[in-house]
Formats: structure tokens, sequence, C-alpha cells
């Protein structure tokens, strides 16, 4: 079946720019979760979801970060006035249940930000 | 807060080499832990999960161990071959029950034909 999908794969954004990123999730999966990951990195956590509700947005590294999962599907991690050190890649992961659970995280490719 | 060590940073062997990848964490109330694998400009693909009432997982050529009272876990892979270069990445829950995973650094394997 089909996996966990992002788009773009690659942005390129000029600073102070806004991006949207975008995640497409597995069907019937309840959470969602955003990492981001530096170059030579392993992924930080950013933010979660579970359905529609953003149980956990602590990893977020700024005000500029927001995310939303309207209707417990897709979900958009928005940047505004992106700055040099948001370039990195976007990764997105679901899993078919939520918190306590046993569970596997399933990733998509990711999106490649570079802010110049 | 927890963290997570992966050892060494890199690795270079040749094709048929049996060979052992290190994880290790500071705080050993995890749920599992979850091996990764990840190719160049793609995201990561899932190896093996272990639960924290295990002691290993085996898949294929893969066997991952898990020691939780001291906080370490080894990936061991049988007979490399050229297509297993990646780098492999260990992560653990942020929480005792949360699915929120803290990341180690990586190991980036190189398989040598």
């Amino acid at each position: 079946g089909a996996g966990v999908s992002q788009s773009p794969r690659y942005k390129v954004a000029k600073r102070g720019q806004d991006v949207a990123l975008r995640c497409d999730p597995i069907s019937g999966h309840v959470s969602l979760f955003w990492y981001q990951q530096a170059l030579g990195q392993g992924p930080e956590f950013l933010t979660y979801f579970q359905n529609e509700a953003q149980l956990d947005k602590s990893g977020l590294p700024s005000d500029r970060f927001f995310a939303e999962r309207p209707e417990g599907s897709v979900s958009t991690l928005k940047i505004q006035r992106t700055q040099k050190e948001d370039s990195a890649v976007y990764l997105c992961a679901s899993s078919l249940v939520g918190d306590s659970i046993s569970y596997e995280q399933y990733f998509g490719p990711g999106t490649r930000l570079t802010v110049t | 807060k927890q963290e997570v060590t992966q050892i060494p940073a890199a690795l270079s062997v040749p094709e048929g080499e049996n060979l052992v990848l290190n994880c290790s964490f500071t705080d050993s109330a995890i749920y599992n832990l979850q091996w990764f694998r990840q190719d160049p400009g793609k995201g990561l693909t899932s190896l093996l999960l272990i639960q924290s009432s295990q002691r290993e997982q085996t898949s294929g050529r893969l066997n991952a161990s898990l020691d939780k009272s001291s906080g370490r876990s080894t990936l061991y892979i049988a007979a490399s071959q050229p297509g297993d270069s990646a780098t492999y990445l260990c992560a653990v829950p942020r929480e005792t029950s949360g699915s929120r995973l803290t990341f180690g650094e990586g190991t980036q394997l190189t398989v040598n034909p």
C-alpha cells in the first residue's frame, strides 16, 4: 500500500520567505509526527498530532514554526520568515496508534529545505 | 533528558564481514527501542523494534539486542553486502509511554565490494 508521502521533496527559499511543507500519512494512521534533521545529525522531534489534536509541540524551535492537521489526516508544517538556520530535511512520520501502545513509525522521504 | 549515543560514527568494512553497531541511552526507563536505516537523500526505513520486555529481535541477517539495565542496544549485521551501505539510526521514546522519538546521530556504514 501507499506509504507516507511528502511534498515538495526540495524547496529553496530566500531568507524571510514563508514556506509550507505537506505530509500525507498512511491512511488510517492516528498519530503523525514532524522531525527536523540537520546535515549529519539524527532527526529531532518537532511536534506530534493524535488525529487532529496537536498534543505536543515542545520541539518547535520558535514561534515562526506552526503545524496543523485540521481533518486528522494531511498535515502542513509552516515556517514563517525563514532563516538560514532553518535549512534542514523535514521528516514526517505516522503510526497506527497513539501513545502507550506498541507502535512502529513509518517515515516519509522528507522535504529538503534550503534557505539562501 | 534522554540522550542517545551511537558508536562508531562511521564504519567501513569489506563485503562478507560480520559487524556490530552500538547504541547507548541515558534513561533506561524506555518502552522500546527502534533501529532505522537511512539511505542518502531518503527517509528512514524501520528495521527492527524491540519492546522493553524483549532481549532481542531478528530479521534476516539483522539481529538487534537490548539491555535496558545497562542502557545499551546492539545491531548485528551478518555477512554484510554492499547494499547494506547506509546510515543506521537507533531511537527511543522521549518518555516511558510516549511515542515521540529521540534519535542517536547514526553510524554511517560502507560495505566495500
